[in-house]
């Protein structure tokens, strides 16, 4: 069955980085474009970035623009975030999600910006 | 960016119907925003309910039902049980890749 799992979250002080990997199983990784979208804590879903199947297409939201990455390596199965220059909004639970309907998320990383 | 509008709540007696909408500060809602709607209750990731409007994934129960209505994407609910109490949101797609969520709705079934 289909199964995205994250993992890297943590504790980060103001301006600090962190890397998001999604493992992906269950699916042909390789065809299939994914996102990232976050909640913040007690708040609603916001879209944070997408990448095409091949990884040549990416797009981000405003609020993530110049400071995140998102990559791929489709010979590991894997989806990235790289997060730099991190700020205190950012703190939130980061979910990945598999296009093609939207149709499988992961159970998200808890991601928390503090000093 | 877009804004995209949701009811903050909704209640709706067991049995009953309920429709839940979805709004573009830019205009009508159209098949082109590829509208997503999805559940999610307390502590878990969301589930997909929804895609491209009025598409139903394996999972989604029958007595959900995506529309385009009025200039807005719609999902109806009709025949309300307790456990669909969640919060609901929609997401839609805008030219230049950009995708906005809306605000969601807290359903109440009561």
């Amino acid at each position: 069955q289909v199964q995205l799992v994250e993992s890297g979250g943590g504790v980060v002080q103001p301006g600090g980085s962190l890397r998001l990997s999604c493992e992906a199983s269950g699916f042909t990784f390789s065809t299939y474009g994914m996102y990232w979208v976050r909640q913040a804590p007690g708040k609603g879903l916001k879209w944070v970035a997408f990448i095409r199947n091949d990884g040549y297409y990416k797009f981000y939201a405003d609020s993530v623009q110049g400071r995140f990455t998102i990559s791929r390596d489709n010979s590991k199965n894997t989806l990235y975030l790289q997060m730099n220059s991190l700020r205190v909004e950012d703190t939130a639970v980061y979910y990945c999600g598999k296009s093609g309907g939207f149709d499988y998320w992961g159970q998200g990383t808890l991601v928390t910006i503090s000093s | 960016q877009a804004v995209v509008t949701q009811e903050p709540s909704l209640t709706v007696s067991p049995g009953g119907t309920v429709t839940l909408t979805c709004g573009s500060s830019t205009g009508a809602v159209t098949s082109g925003h590829y509208a997503y709607w999805f559940q999610q209750k307390p502590g878990q990731a969301p589930r997909t309910l929804i895609y491209h409007a009025s598409n139903k994934h394996s999972w989604t129960p029958a007595r959900f039902s995506g529309s385009l209505l009025g200039g807005k994407a719609a999902l109806t609910l009709s025949g309300a049980q307790p456990d669909d109490e969640a919060d609901y949101y929609c997401l839609l797609s805008y030219s230049g890749g950009d995708w906005v969520f809306g605000g969601g709705t807290k359903l109440t079934v009561l």
